[in-house]
């Protein structure tokens, strides 16, 4: 079956500008979490979506930071005024609800922040 | 909270086994051993798990020793495409996942692997 998509692949943006990334996970998968990957560095947990709630939002690294999610499917990441500092890929990641073995990733989306 | 510590580069020439080892000192009851792989520009991709002994699939196999202070991905006969960066994951699968209370992921750096010909 499909995995985890995720769009644009690449989106190069001015500073200032928001930014929108979409996640769709696996059909099926209750579970969406979204990751920050910089350049040579680990995963940086964002949020976490049981169904179409985010218990915690406090992975979030600022205000400019939000996140949605519908129909327990597409969930879509929103970076507001966007900075320098915020150049890195974004990954989304689904999984069963309860199964925390193994998670599903997208390819992610490499945002650049000119 | 399990903290892993792994090499941060090892280089392997085409067709030898590779041992990449972990420790993890202060591992809990509970925790699983998890490693995942990730290609460049692609997202991690879960390779195996297990909680002790020997577990093997069509991948690699996973050695833990009796005190599951470290373990052991063993990657057989490698092969250019294996270039990757490897992390160890430790944490337990039942209550919210590696270290995360929300069941999210928690990733060091990895193990670059690096295979020549």
């Amino acid at each position: 079956g499909a995995g985890v998509s995720q769009s644009p692949s690449n989106k190069v943006t001015e500073k200032g500008k928001d930014v929108e990334l979409r996640c769709d996970p696996i059909s099926g998968h209750t579970a969406l979490y979204w990751y920050r990957q910089r350049l040579g560095q680990g995963l940086e947990f964002l949020i976490y979506f049981q169904g179409n709630s985010a218990p915690d939002k406090s992975g979030l690294p600022s205000d400019r930071f939000s996140a949605e999610r519908t129909g327990e499917s597409v969930s879509t990441l929103t970076i507001q005024r966007t900075q320098q500092e915020d150049s890195a890929v974004y990954l989304c990641a689904s999984t069963e609800r309860g199964s925390y073995n193994e998670q599903f990733f997208g390819p992610g989306t490499r945002l650049t922040v000119l | 909270l399990a903290k892993t510590t792994q090499p941060i580069s090892m280089d392997s020439y085409e067709g030898q086994e590779v041992n990449i080892t972990c420790s993890h000192n202060n591992i809990a009851t509970n925790d699983y051993i998890t490693w995942y792989q990730q290609f460049p520009s692609q997202g991690p991709r879960f390779i195996i798990q297990g909680y002790k002994t020997k577990v093997t699939n069509e991948v690699a196999s996973l050695f833990i020793p009796a005190d599951r202070k470290s373990s052991t991905l063993s990657l057989p006969r490698v092969s250019l495409s294996d270039t990757a960066v490897y992390y160890c994951l430790v944490g337990d699968r039942f209550s919210g996942g590696y270290g995360g209370s929300q069941g999210n992921l928690i990733f060091g750096k990895g193990t670059k692997l690096s295979v020549k010909p």
